[in-house]
């Protein structure tokens, strides 16, 4: 089995240019959630979703940063005019179902996101 | 809201010595995760443990859930250079279906 893939695993963008991030969960795996780790920082929850649904965006930012899971494809974390402090590791983790069924997360390698 | 403890946020020991990381909650946990994350790499699923009370081991890892179920501890046994890394406590949000995680015990290691 595939485990989860990220790409790409290194971005690098100038600031107020828009970075997309996409994540495919791991096969049977139908819960995706979104992290911002900054060096030397813990991992900080953004965003759950499920097909076609955000299920808790409590996490991400208002502005500039959105998600999405579609039907078909990959999830993907986009973040418009991006800034210096977007700079961080963006980590994707699927379960096959939520955590409250305390079912462990399994993370891709993320992305490493860079701004100029 | 809810949040889990981490300490200590930095340990460095020497090639052989013992290493505990701790985490903490001011509520009852539902169940705890824990991950451990190699320099540059991303976060690998370790154990859980759900009952009160509960300890688990893998070789040189040992894994203990309170009895209140607010705290657990994560205590390498004779470390080795393959132990660097950060060890970060996980534990689902109370009515939420995601996990909050600790600030993560960054350990290195003198060979």
């Amino acid at each position: 089995n595939a485990g989860v893939m990220q790409n790409p695993r290194h971005l690098v963008r100038r600031r107020g240019q828009e970075a997309r991030l996409r994540c495919s969960p791991m096969k049977g795996h139908s819960h995706v959630y979104w992290y911002r780790q900054l060096p030397e920082e813990g991992l900080k929850f953004m965003v759950y979703l499920q097909k076609e649904n955000i299920i808790d965006e409590s996490g991400m930012p208002k502005e500039r940063f959105s998600a999405e899971f579609p039907k078909e494809g990959p999830s993907i974390l986009r973040i418009q005019q991006v800034v210096r402090g977007d700079s961080a590791a963006y980590f994707c983790a699927s379960s096959p179902i939520g955590q409250g069924s305390n079912q462990p997360q399994h993370f891709g390698d993320g992305t490493r996101l860079s701004i100029l | 809201g809810q949040q889990v403890m981490q300490i200590p946020q930095y340990q460095h020991v020497q090639e052989g010595e013992d290493f505990t990381t701790y985490c903490n909650s001011s509520t009852t946990l539902s169940n705890i995760q824990w991950y451990k994350q190699r320099p540059g790499g991303h976060p690998v699923f370790l154990i859980q443990l759900v009952k009160s009370g509960e300890v688990k081991k893998q070789k040189r890892l040992t894994f203990q859930f309170g009895e209140a179920k607010k705290n657990s501890s994560l205590h390498i046994t004779a470390t080795q250079t393959t132990d660097v890394g950060t060890y970060f406590c996980a534990s689902p949000l109370q009515g939420a279906q995601k996990l909050v995680f600790g600030q993560g015990t960054r350990l290195t290691i003198n060979p």
